[in-house]
C-alpha cells in the first residue's frame, strides 16, 4: 500500500540554524501539506501546496519557513533560523483527486530544537 | 468557543465494549469531518471520513455526523486492545483545505 515517508525521523539542532525536513508523497497526489504538534497540543496546521505554489498557509507559516518540490517526488519544509518554540512533531501529508479531502500522513519528523 | 472540542480521556474500557468518542464544533463551514488514529509518537492514521451529515460504517467502525448539532460520533464496536491509541477528530471547510482538528481522545481497551 502507498504510504507518506519522512526523512529523517529525527532532527536535533542548535537555535539559529536551518533545517531542512523532507517528504515523500504518495506518488499519484497532488495536494501537500504541513502540519506540526507540539507535545501535548492539537495537530496545527502550516502550510498546503498545489502546482507548484502555496495555495493557503497559516499564522504559523511566516518568513521563517519555506516550502518546496524541488524534484517529481519530494516536498520539503525549511525553517530558516530555528527558535525553540519550533521543536515539535513535523507531519507532511498527501491528498489525491479521488477522494480530494482524504489526507494521508507520514511518521513524522521530530525537531529538537537546543 | 474554541473551533473544534474533543474530550482528551483518558478513557478506558474492557475488551468487548462499545467505545462512543465525539468532538464537538462551532463553525458551520465545516463540511468534511475526519477521524484519525495516532499511535504514541507516530503519525496520524486516516480511520473514517464523511462528507456532510449522516452514517458511514467500515467493519467495526462507525462514523456520524450531525451538523445541525455540529456534533460528530465514532463508535467502535467489540473493541480490542490493539484498538488502544489517541483518536482525533478533524475537520475541513471545503476540498484539500486545512484540517482543524480536536485535541484527541486517549483510548485504552483492557484485555
Amino acid at each position: 500500500e502507498p504510504e507518506v515517508t519522512q526523512t529523517p525521523s529525527h532532527q536535533v539542532t542548535q537555535m539559529g540554524q536551518e533545517v531542512i525536513l523532507r517528504c515523500v508523497p504518495i506518488s499519484n497526489h497532488l495536494y501537500f501539506y504541513w502540519y506540526r504538534q507540539i507535545l501535548g497540543q492539537k495537530v496545527e496546521f502550516l502550510v498546503s501546496f498545489y502546482n507548484n505554489e502555496i495555495s493557503e498557509k497559516s499564522e504559523i507559516f511566516d518568513d521563517q519557513f519555506s516550502v518546496e518540490r524541488p524534484d517529481g517526488s519530494n516536498f520539503t519544509l525549511k525553517i530558516r533560523s530555528t527558535k525553540l518554540e519550533d521543536s515539535a512533531m513535523y507531519f507532511c501529508a498527501s491528498s489525491g483527486t479521488s477522494g480530494p479531502n482524504e489526507q494521508f500522513f507520514g511518521p513524522g519528523t521530530r525537531l529538537t530544537v537546543l | 468557543q474554541k473551533e473544534v472540542e474533543q474530550d482528551p480521556g483518558p478513557l478506558s474500557v474492557p475488551e468487548g465494549a462499545i467505545v462512543s468518542l465525539n468532538c464537538t464544533y462551532s463553525n458551520s463551514a465545516f463540511q468534511y469531518f475526519m477521524w484519525y488514529r495516532q499511535y504514541s509518537r507516530k503519525g496520524p492514521e486516516l480511520l473514517m471520513y464523511t462528507y456532510s451529515s449522516g452514517n458511514k460504517e467500515d467493519g467495526r467502525f462507525t462514523a456520524q455526523v450531525d451538523k445541525s448539532s455540529k456534533y460528530i460520533s465514532l463508535f467502535i464496536r467489540d473493541s480490542q486492545p490493539s484498538d488502544s491509541a489517541t483518536y482525533l477528530c478533524a475537520m475541513s471547510a471545503g476540498n484539500n483545505r486545512k484540517l482543524i482538528w480536536g485535541l484527541g481522545t486517549s483510548l485504552a481497551v483492557n484485555p
